[in-house]
């Protein structure tokens, strides 16, 4: 099974400033990464899939990179409704695997 | 619109059973991959099980093997998790999600807790 790890836990962030999260893979997923949001009390929401490609919804301050075993999401300038927590998740193997998530908080 | 409309949940005993059922509508149901994805309390998400258009491919994670048992049925556009053998660790909210690889549309979400 792969591991993925995202750091840091907890990220305190005030809005307008850049946020930047990261996941680690156990071995090489290639691209086969995607980006989740979850805010309180609803179900996730797919942000980022191929590593990089923006899901349907979300706007260009979203970005994700990264290929193999590092990647990165991006939010350049932090707006109110972007505080959320942010999960990676593999699909390169199955088991499908998710990162424990990042939580994005208000400074 | 697509929609996931999830149905089923609730208190069981350890060593019970349950069964969800999600019903889909919006998109073609038959030509996609379906899901099922939990969430403990308080904690992470993990992927439970997921099934190909025309049921030849079925995956589980390891924990629920052998006890949880995905299904569908095309002509109702639906999706099942047969759930047996509850323990304590399986209680978590449930998420049917459309797509084997990277979910883009989920259900509400429903609460299984299994507690005696």
């Amino acid at each position: 099974e792969i591991v993925m790890t995202q750091s840091p836990v907890t990220l305190s962030v005030s809005p307008g400033e850049r946020a930047t999260l990261s996941c680690r893979a156990s071995q090489s997923v290639s691209s086969n990464l995607a980006w989740y949001q979850q805010r309180p009390g609803q179900a996730p929401r797919l942000l980022i899939y191929g590593a990089s490609t923006r899901a349907t919804g979300f706007p260009a301050r979203f970005s994700g990179s990264g290929s193999g075993t590092e990647f990165t999401l991006t939010i350049s300038s932090l707006q109110s409704e972007d505080f959320a927590v942010y999960y990676c998740q593999q699909y390169n193997n199955w088991p499908r695997t998710f990162g424990q998530g990042t939580k994005v908080e208000n400074k | 619109e697509v929609q996931l409309v999830q149905s089923g949940g609730g208190l069981v005993q350890p060593g019970g059973s349950l069964r969800l059922s999600c019903a889909a509508s919006g998109f073609t149901f038959s030509s996609n991959w379906m899901s099922w994805v939990r969430q403990g309390p308080g904690k992470g998400l993990e992927w439970v099980a997921n099934i190909k258009q025309d049921e030849s491919e079925k995956y589980y994670v390891d924990s629920v093997k052998g006890r949880f048992t995905i299904s569908r049925d095309n002509a109702k556009n639906s999706v099942y998790l047969q759930m047996n053998s509850l323990r304590a660790e399986d209680t978590a909210v449930y998420y049917c999600a459309k797509g084997g690889r990277f979910p883009d549309y989920w259900g509400q979400g429903t609460l299984v807790t299994v507690s005696s």
